[in-house]
Parts: C-alpha cells; structure tokens; sequence
C-alpha cells in the first residue's frame, strides 16, 4: 500500500513568487495535516482538512492557503513568498480525525527553498 | 498554556550505552502521547504511542517510553543504542484538539 506521497521533492522559489505544494494522502485516508518545519524550530502546524473542508488553522499568516479536493489529495499554496518561508513542508493523513491515540502518517516533505 | 518540551536538543551517547530522550508536557486535561523518528532527507515515522492500557509503551527497534503522570512526562529509553539509531526524534502530544503538537526535537548521535 502507498504511503503519503508529496510532490515535488524540492521547490526553489523567488522572494515574492507563489509555491503550489501537493499532497496524496493514504488511500481511505479523508485527513490531511499540514506542518512547516523550519531550521530549529521542529514541526508547526500548518493546515487541517477534512472532508473536503479546511477545520483548523495554525498561526501563520492568509499568504499560506490550500484546498482538498474530492479525492481527499491536498494542495498547500504560499503567496508572495518570504525568505523565512525556507522550509521543509510535511504532510501527514489520518484514516479520521485525530482523536485520542489517532495515528498520523506523514510524508516526506518538500524542500522548500526562497531565494 | 498546552505545550511540549524536549530537554536537550542534541544528545550524544556511545554505541552500546542507554539512550534516553526526554519530553515534558504541560496540559490540563489527559493527554495522548507519541513519539517519532525522523531520519535523515526523510518524513516522520511513529516509534510509539500512549494507548493509557499501560504506562510503559513498547515500540519499535527496541525503543520504550514511560508514561508518568505525576511527571507529566513521556520519556523515550533504549538499552543499547545502535548506529542505525542515528536520527531525529520528536515527541507528539495531542491535546484532544485534534492535532498533534510536536516539541523542538532532539537529534541522536551515535558514537562508535
């Protein structure tokens, strides 16, 4: 059975350019999480969605977005891209929301690279 | 506040010595503990969780953790580390938010 897959691999960007990362989530899998993780500061959460619907957000600013589609695959887009943007990106799904002792699956992340 | 601490955030320990990597958390209700593993150019993979069926958690390639609640602490054990351990580990707490928050991580350096 497939994992998380994310693509593409690695992402380098100009300040100010838009990057559009993507995301397959196990199948049957309907969550999908998304989490920066920058140089020394571990992982922060990103996005949640969930059927279709975005549930939770973390403290990051409007610039980072996304959406799911019908397939449960994720789609993480950051606008007007900052240097501090530099990051591995992570995403990881759930066979349900991440209740109790839920376990996440991640991928393997896109390097993310502003120039 | 809700949070997760990770002491140390590199630790070094002799190939055949005791590996042991701590987590604090800070919660006011009962929290779901994990642990993963994050080898290098890789995502994370789950070494183990906190079920509450009991306090001392068996996972993989020989790693445990112990629950102590009067601690609020989850920490991570191996009795003989490997090479092969070399990595980075996260402890994960959920909050019954339904998200997992991660501490800063702790990253594993083996010496032959």
């Amino acid at each position: 059975e497939a994992g998380v897959t994310q693509s593409p691999t690695h992402l380098i960007k100009t300040r100010g350019q838009q990057a559009t990362l993507r995301c397959s989530p196990i199948s049957g899998h309907t969550s999908v999480y998304w989490y920066q993780q920058a140089l020394g500061l571990g992982l922060q959460f990103l996005l949640w969605y969930d059927e279709g619907e975005e549930r939770n957000r973390g403290n990051f600013p409007p610039r980072f977005s996304g959406r799911q589609f019908p397939n449960y695959s994720s789609e993480l887009n950051v606008n007007a891209l900052e240097l501090e943007d530099s990051a591995l990106y992570l995403c990881a799904s759930s066979g349900d929301r991440l209740f109790m002792n839920t376990e996440a699956f991640f991928g393997q992340g896109t390097r993310l690279t502003v120039v | 506040a809700q949070s997760v601490t990770q002491l140390g955030s590199h630790v070094s320990v002799s190939e055949g010595a005791l590996v042991l990597l701590r987590c604090n958390y800070s919660s006011s209700v009962p929290p779901y503990l994990f642990w993963y593993v994050q080898y290098p150019n890789q995502g994370l993979q789950l070494l183990l969780k906190y079920t509450s069926a009991a306090t001392l958690v068996k996972g993989i390639n020989g790693f445990e953790a112990e629950f102590k609640k009067s601690e609020t602490s989850f920490h991570l054990t191996k009795p003989s580390a490997h090479m092969s351990d070399a990595a980075e580990y996260f402890c994960a707490v959920n909050f019954g938010n339904e998200k997992l928050t991660f501490g800063t991580g702790t990253r594993l350096t083996i010496i032959p």
